[in-house]
């Protein structure tokens, strides 16, 4: 059972803008934990997208931006385009479980 | 190049054993955090355990006891036994490098993301 909530699944037209929001708590992303996402392409592996809730390492495109506020982070990913067609994951730091959390991840469809 | 290869996964009878490697290049595992993270078929992603670069450990209460994290320096790869194998285990394993220091704006953050990830490594617990 994972303690960050994500929307099952969120779906766009090309060139649109999509926003994924992941909840917690104040032992997780409310206690002042950073929020990472990840981005996963059918059959492989997790890639990093945004870490530090809104940098985007080397090779990430802009159009893919990160917040957070309070207990919650959103990733958002304007000029939707078909190739980011994917499963998409929060993560953070739990204090009271002692270890990373992973959100309940986002399919994301373009139409 | 940063990479990591998993390797050593397979069908393994419930109760049985399995070891799994994950060899790195591009960069030292033992002055790094190195996680394992699993993801069981048609599942989310779940944090496994972490070995970090003081050698201290740390696991999720589903593996606690029955998985052991390890590295050996000299061949660069961190392992991972796992005992009393359960069919929940079964899951697709990947090994991941947990990153707390933004080279980027020259500091520390409060918790790690993990990147790179390998490509990962399929178990299947199963009579």
């Amino acid at each position: 059972q994972s303690v960050l909530t994500q929307p099952p699944s969120v779906s766009g037209a090309p060139g649109q803008r999509v926003t994924i929001s992941c909840t917690g708590s104040s032992s997780n992303i409310g206690a002042t934990y950073d929020v990472h996402w990840y981005q996963q392409l059918p059959g492989t592996a997790p890639k990093l997208l945004i870490y530090g809730n809104s940098n985007r390492p080397s090779g990430v495109p802009d159009r893919f931006s990160g917040s957070k506020s309070g207990t919650s982070a959103s990733l958002a990913i304007t000029g939707l385009q078909a190739e980011d067609e994917a499963d998409y994951y929060c993560q953070s730091y739990d204090n009271s479980l002692s270890k990373s959390v992973f959100g309940t991840g986002t399919k994301v469809t373009v139409l | 190049e940063v990479q990591l290869v998993e390797s050593g996964g397979g069908l393994v009878q419930p109760g049985g054993s399995l070891r799994l490697s994950c060899a790195a290049s591009g960069f030292t595992v033992s002055t790094n955090y190195m996680s394992w993270v699993r993801q069981a078929p048609g599942k989310g992603l779940e944090w496994v355990s972490v070995i970090y670069s003081s050698g201290n450990t740390n696991y999720a209460d589903s593996v606690k006891g029955r998985f052991t994290i390890s590295r050996d320096n000299s061949k660069n790869t961190v392992y991972v036994q796992m005992n009393s194998l359960r069919v929940e285990d079964t899951a697709v394993y990947y090994c991941a490098r947990e990153q707390i220091y933004d080279y980027v704006w020259g500091s520390y953050r409060p918790n790690g993301w993990f990147d790179p990830w390998g490509q990962g490594t399929l178990v299947t617990v199963s009579s």
